[in-house]
């Protein structure tokens, strides 16, 4: 089947520290991969996302690259800053014939100055 | 609207009562979907529709969920005899026709169940 396994929060940083959040998935077919966020009592935004393998998904100074040989599909920010602060969902959809997203648990970024 | 529009934001029932939730899809977007958001947790999908036609219902947690969207445009999430495990967050996305195109969320409404 399929399903998304994010790293377990929450994670608290400095400002301009170093983001990785690690996000492995399982799909029965070739999944588009996706980064949504979502800011205290907010619905959630796209992020990023990344259709085929390789591909790179960047917005806000946020990246991830879809790796199928590792199944990964890792958020990686350079610089963050107290904005940020929020829960991250990593999310699948099968492609062209799925109909559904498959959600991580998501995790809790504070960032603190 | 601009965005999804959801309401209401909040609702709170006594066990066994009905409750309604509506959702205001992106004007032009073919496909809707609702999620059920438990504290902690990720957004869990429970039905899609693609138009007026019911597509996909095979989340919905039991017989006492029902979804519809008469027209293709607003749906109704209704669930019956609610039940405490019924609390979460209902969240309602749309989309373009296509899945690999992201959905765009409303802000949910917090159902509790008391």
């Amino acid at each position: 089947g399929n399903s998304v396994t994010q790293m377990e929060g929450p994670v608290t940083l400095s400002e301009e520290a170093f983001l990785t959040i690690n996000c492995t998935y399982t799909a029965t077919g070739y999944p588009s991969l996706f980064w949504y966020v979502q800011y205290p009592g907010e619905g959630l935004q796209l992020l990023l996302k990344a259709t085929k393998a390789d591909d790179k998904g960047s917005n806000k100074g946020f990246e991830a690259t879809y790796r199928k040989e590792t199944t990964s599909f890792h958020l990686e920010k350079g610089s963050v800053q107290v904005s940020d602060s929020a829960v991250y969902f990593c999310a699948l959809s099968e492609g062209d014939t799925g109909n559904q997203f498959y959600f991580g648990t998501g995790t809790s970024l504070t960032v603190i100055p | 609207g601009a965005g999804v529009s959801q309401s209401p934001r909040y609702k709170v029932a006594k066990r066994g009562q009905d409750v309604a939730l509506r959702c205001d899809p992106i004007s032009g977007h073919v496909s809707l979907f609702w999620y059920q958001q438990a504290l902690g947790q990720g957004p869990e999908f429970l039905t899609y529709f693609q138009n007026e036609a019911q597509l996909d219902k095979s989340g919905l947690p039991s017989d006492r969920f029902f979804a519809e969207r008469p027209e293709g445009s607003v749906s109704t999430l209704k669930i019956q005899r609610t039940q405490q495990e019924d609390s979460a967050v209902y969240l309602c996305a749309s989309s373009f026709a296509g899945t690999v195109k992201p959905q765009h969320f409303g802000d949910g409404t917090r159902l509790s169940i008391l």
